[in-house]
């Protein structure tokens, strides 16, 4: 079946790391995206990793894929109050980019 | 270039009454999606354009619900007669390719749907 998981909620200090985990259960995955919403606006692709690569880095941004263990994390190096935001992870399956599958969102707050 | 632009940003009907939500998606996009996220759970596909054909439609709740896409340009997400449990974000994408790996769906901010 197709189901993606996330914790609702993190709040980390400005300047530290952050991150955000997400679980997903079709082992015929083929892409895996991390998308950001800030407030009022829409989604935003950060990144994205090919299933059959372990990690990927951007910049500050750092993706990590676990394929036998279907867990896919986002980093985020040096977090600032502009990465508050929800983040979402996404799924989309062999045979097709079409359809994502989307987790329910994880609420990044970065205080002082 | 525009984004992907959506009308209205938000929409307060009475249950029973009909709604009509348009997505205006990037020029050129030949795909066309509808999200909706519900009660800020997680974000679930509605229904794929490719130009005005749909592709798939496996997202879509009931026959309440219409979409439509006659040009293969704007398309138009009615809701007849809305229900309490259609309230919630609906998102529209659209995308340029679907066959090429890692094919980007850009999203347009959302329309926030409260039905009382």
């Amino acid at each position: 079946g197709e189901d993606v998981e996330q914790s609702l909620f993190l709040s980390v200090r400005e300047g530290d790391s952050s991150v955000i985990n997400c679980t997903y259960t079709d082992s015929s995955s083929t892409y895996l995206y991390w998308y950001k919403q800030e407030p009022g606006a829409g989604l935003q692709l950060l990144t994205y990793i090919f299933s059959n690569m372990d990690m990927k880095q951007d910049q500050r941004l750092t993706v990590l894929l676990n394929k036998k263990d279907k867990h896919l994390s986002l980093r985020i190096a040096d977090t600032q109050t502009g990465d508050s935001a929800i983040y979402f992870c996404a799924e989309s399956m062999a045979g097709g980019y079409n359809k994502l599958i989307f987790g329910a969102g994880t609420r990044l707050a970065v205080h002082p | 270039e525009a984004g992907v632009t959506q009308f209205p940003s938000h929409s307060v009907i009475e249950k029973g009454q009909t709604v009509t939500l348009r997505c205006d998606p990037i020029s050129g996009h030949d795909n066309l999606y509808w999200y909706r996220r519900v009660m800020g759970k997680e974000i679930k596909f509605l229904l794929h354009f490719v130009k005005e054909s749909k592709q798939d439609e496996s997202g879509m709740p009931n026959n309440r619900f219409l979409a439509e896409r006659t040009g293969g340009t704007y398309s138009t997400l009615k809701v007849q007669p809305a229900e309490l449990e259609d309230s919630g974000v609906y998102f529209c994408a659209s995308s340029h390719q679907t066959n090429r790996a890692g094919a980007t769906q850009y999203f347009g901010p959302g329309t926030r749907l409260t039905v009382l």
